[in-house]
Order: structure tokens, then C-alpha cells, then sequence
């Protein structure tokens, strides 16, 4: 079965740099996704992404954070100058539509520790 | 507001016995919902969907019930397997791109 895969499992960053968080989705899904995971919280929606631009995006999603389809295949999340509170799971998801009856699927995620 | 939450934090259940995990939302204008499992170290996996015009959809071994009067989700396991001790969320979408989720259940299996 199709599944959507991250890398890296573990990124370790020093607060204020930057970091690429890479993501190839499921081959033939249209519609890319960021979610993240503080731990022990649920997970929030960070921004989507169709057609080579953002199609939405949550309060979290402030200007230290892009998102880019560099190629055919990859999906990358980029933070510019890390924080602490940047620490979380973040978890890409893609599907085939938006709404009912196609439902995201997501990897695995990246774990994001900023020190 | 919009919220979509749980419950209860957590249930336990003896292996062989049917669960009932349970969600409220309160967006009324959600139209879509979805069950996501999430074992420990793993991205939330699809369990089970149903839209607004539906108020049950089964699965293998899993029902969805959706009662909009009052707006509850739940979601039955039949004959509970080790295996499905995990976090499961309820997550809703109105339309839109972004799923909501809630604040998740934790089951345990007792053997």
C-alpha cells in the first residue's frame, strides 16, 4: 500500500537556525499537508498546499515558516530560525481530494528537537 | 467555538470485549470525519470516515456512528485485539483543507 514517507525520524537543531523538513506523499495525490504534534497535545494543522501555493494556513504558520514542492515528488517544510517552542512531531499528510470521502494519510513524522 | 474533543482520556478493555470510543464536536457546519489510530512512535493512520449524510458506516471490525442532533462521533471496535491499544482521535473537516482534531483516547488492551 502507498504511504506517505519523512524524513529525517530525528532532526536535532540549535535554536535559530534553520531546518528542512522533507516529506514525499502518496504519488498520485494532488493536495499536501504540515501538521504538527507538541507532545502530549493533539495534533494541529499547520498549512496546505495545491497546486504550487498554499491554500491555507493556521495562526502557527507565521513568516518563519515556508513550504515548498521542489520537484515532482518532494514536499518540504522549512523553519528559518528555530525556537524552542518549534520542539514537536510534525507530521506531512496528502490525498487525493479535499472533503468527504478522501481522507489524508499521513507519514510517520519528523521529530523536531530544538536545543 | 469550533472544537472537536474526546470523552474520556482513556479506556481500558479487556481483549475480546467491544469498545466504544466517543467524540463531541461542536461546528455544526462540519460535514466530514474521520477516526485516526496512532500507535506509539507512528503518524496517525486512517481507520474510518463517514460524511454528514450518513449516520453509520462499517468497516472490518469497526463502526462509525454519527448523531448530529447532538453532535457526537463515536467509533465501535468488535472483539478488541492487542493490537489495537493505541491513541485513536476523531478529526473533523468542514469543507475546507484543514482537519481538526481532538484531543485523543488512549486504549489498552488487557490481556
Amino acid at each position: 500500500e502507498p504511504e506517505v514517507t519523512q524524513t529525517p525520524s530525528h532532526q536535532v537543531t540549535q535554536m535559530g537556525q534553520e531546518v528542512i523538513l522533507r516529506c514525499v506523499p502518496i504519488s498520485n495525490h494532488l493536495y499536501f499537508y504540515w501538521y504538527r504534534q507538541i507532545l502530549g497535545q493533539k495534533v494541529e494543522f499547520l498549512v496546505s498546499f495545491y497546486n504550487n501555493e498554499i491554500s491555507e494556513k493556521s495562526e502557527i504558520f507565521d513568516d518563519q515558516f515556508s513550504v515548498e514542492r521542489p520537484d515532482g515528488s518532494n514536499f518540504t517544510l522549512k523553519i528559518r530560525s528555530t525556537k524552542l517552542e518549534d520542539s514537536a512531531m510534525y507530521f506531512c499528510a496528502s490525498s487525493t481530494g479535499t472533503g468527504g470521502n478522501q481522507p489524508q494519510h499521513f507519514g510517520d513524522g519528523t521529530r523536531l528537537s530544538i536545543l | 467555538g469550533e472544537s472537536v474533543g474526546l470523552h474520556l482520556p482513556t479506556l481500558s478493555v479487556q481483549e475480546g470485549d467491544n469498545s466504544i470510543i466517543n467524540c463531541a464536536y461542536s461546528n455544526s457546519a462540519s460535514d466530514y470525519f474521520i477516526w485516526y489510530k496512532q500507535e506509539s512512535g507512528k503518524g496517525p493512520q486512517f481507520i474510518i470516515d463517514i460524511r454528514s449524510n450518513m449516520d453509520k458506516r462499517q468497516g472490518q471490525r469497526v463502526t462509525v456512528l454519527l448523531n448530529k442532533t447532538v453532535k457526537h462521533l463515536s467509533l465501535q471496535i468488535a472483539a478488541t485485539q492487542p493490537g489495537d491499544s493505541a491513541v485513536y482521535f476523531c478529526a473533523e473537516n468542514k469543507d475546507d483543507y484543514k482537519l481538526s482534531f481532538g484531543a485523543g483516547t488512549t486504549v489498552t488492551v488487557r490481556a
